[in-house]
Formats: C-alpha cells, sequence, structure tokens
C-alpha cells in the first residue's frame, strides 16, 4: 500500500542534543511537509518540499532544518532541542499541482527532550 | 492571514444521532477545505475535502461548503463510539494548510 512512514515513532532526546526524524513516503507526492504539533493544539506548518524547493515558515525558528535527498525522504533536524521542542513531528505529503492539495500525513514521531 | 475558527467542544451526542461540526473561514477566496479526524495520540487522518459550493457526501460523512457564507461543515450519520475523536477543519493556501483549533466529538454509547 502507498503510504507515509516516519522513523521512530518515538525519541528521546536530551536537552542540546541534536536529533534527526526521517520520513519516506511511497506515493510519490512532490510536496512533503513538516508539521509540529503540542497537546491540544493544531498541526503547526514548519516548512516543506516543493520538489527539490525548500519553503520555511517565517516563524520557524533557526533550530529546525530540513532536508530532502531524493523525491522519497525528507528528514528533520533538530540542531539543539530544547525542552519546549517536546512535541509530535507530522511529516505530510501532497501531490501538488492546480487543484490536488490533499495532504496525507504520517503517523507522526513522538519527540521527548530530557 | 487566513484564519480558520471551530468550536472546541466537546459536541456531545448520544449513539445513532447525527453529529454536527462547523468551521469558518475569514477569506473569501478560498477554495478548497478539508476535513481531518485525529484521535488522541495519532496522527490526522484525511476524510473529506470539498471544493464546490454544495454537498457531498461519503458514506455516513457529508461536507456541505457555503461561499457566500464562509462556512464549511462536516455532518456525521448514526455516529458511533468509535467517531469520538477531535475534527481539524483545514483550508488551503498556497500549497499549505491553515487549520482550525479542531472540534472534540463525544459519542454516548
Amino acid at each position: 500500500d502507498a503510504m507515509v512512514i516516519q522513523n521512530p515513532r518515538y525519541q528521546v532526546t536530551q536537552f542540546g542534543k541534536p536529533v534527526t526524524l526521517s520520513c519516506s513516503q511511497t506515493l510519490n507526492h512532490n510536496v512533503m511537509y513538516w508539521y509540529q504539533q503540542k497537546s491540544s493544539q493544531a498541526p503547526k506548518l514548519l516548512f516543506h518540499y516543493y520538489d527539490k524547493d525548500f519553503n520555511n515558515e517565517a516563524d520557524t525558528p533557526d533550530n529546525f532544518q530540513s532536508r530532502r535527498p531524493n523525491t522519497s525522504f525528507c528528514f528533520l533536524d533538530i540542531r539543539s532541542p530544547g525542552l519546549g521542542d517536546a512535541a509530535m513531528y507530522l511529516c505530510a505529503t501532497s501531490r501538488g499541482g492546480t487543484g490536488s492539495y490533499e495532504q496525507y500525513f504520517g503517523p507522526g514521531t513522538r519527540l521527548t527532550v530530557t | 492571514q487566513k484564519e480558520v475558527e471551530q468550536n472546541s467542544g466537546p459536541l456531545s451526542v448520544p449513539e445513532g444521532a447525527i453529529a454536527s461540526l462547523n468551521c469558518t473561514y475569514s477569506d473569501r477566496g478560498s477554495q478548497s477545505f478539508f476535513w481531518y479526524r485525529q484521535y488522541s495520540g495519532k496522527s490526522p487522518e484525511l476524510i473529506m475535502f470539498i471544493y464546490s459550493n454544495g454537498d457531498k457526501e461519503d458514506g455516513r460523512f457529508t461536507a456541505q461548503l457555503n461561499k457566500a457564507s464562509q462556512y464549511v461543515s462536516l455532518l456525521i450519520r448514526d455516529s458511533q463510539p468509535s467517531d469520538s475523536a477531535t475534527y481539524l477543519c483545514a483550508l488551503e493556501g498556497s500549497y499549505k494548510l491553515i487549520f482550525g483549533s479542531g472540534t472534540r466529538l463525544l459519542v454516548r454509547p
């Protein structure tokens, strides 16, 4: 089945220790997104790639970086995690193109910062 | 700045009833709207999208869009306890989704 996969599902890191979250997709979608979601809040878009074009949200801290080495994979790097970065991180994909805006989410990675 | 407003709930309905979830938005030019269901601790799941004025039905779910009044609704017929979740309304803007804060639905057995 075509799908969006995130690894790991749960990640524990120490304050200030860099961490990388992974997302892969078998949908062959052009657009990949990273969201941060905290308890009882809506998902907050951090950035997205349309093909190789990177689009950062204005309020995304510099501590968050992303890489998309190919169509299938996208990574979220948190350079120096703080306690406030503990959240669920969601990867989503969309086909892109006019009239095709549906986004499909992976299962998420729950990040704990100790 | 596009905004999406939802009542946070909880909306409590008895099993078998129709649950009606509503969403209003600020940008009159918005064209594409989405409903996601999110169970506690899980990721959002797309259940409906609607691009045209009127109703769109899929099984027990009906999405309704009224662009003149700037609202979009989700009706869930024959509500089941398994429908208990948070329902997120979203609209599309420049290939991004703008989410509402979600309405929590509780279906009582």
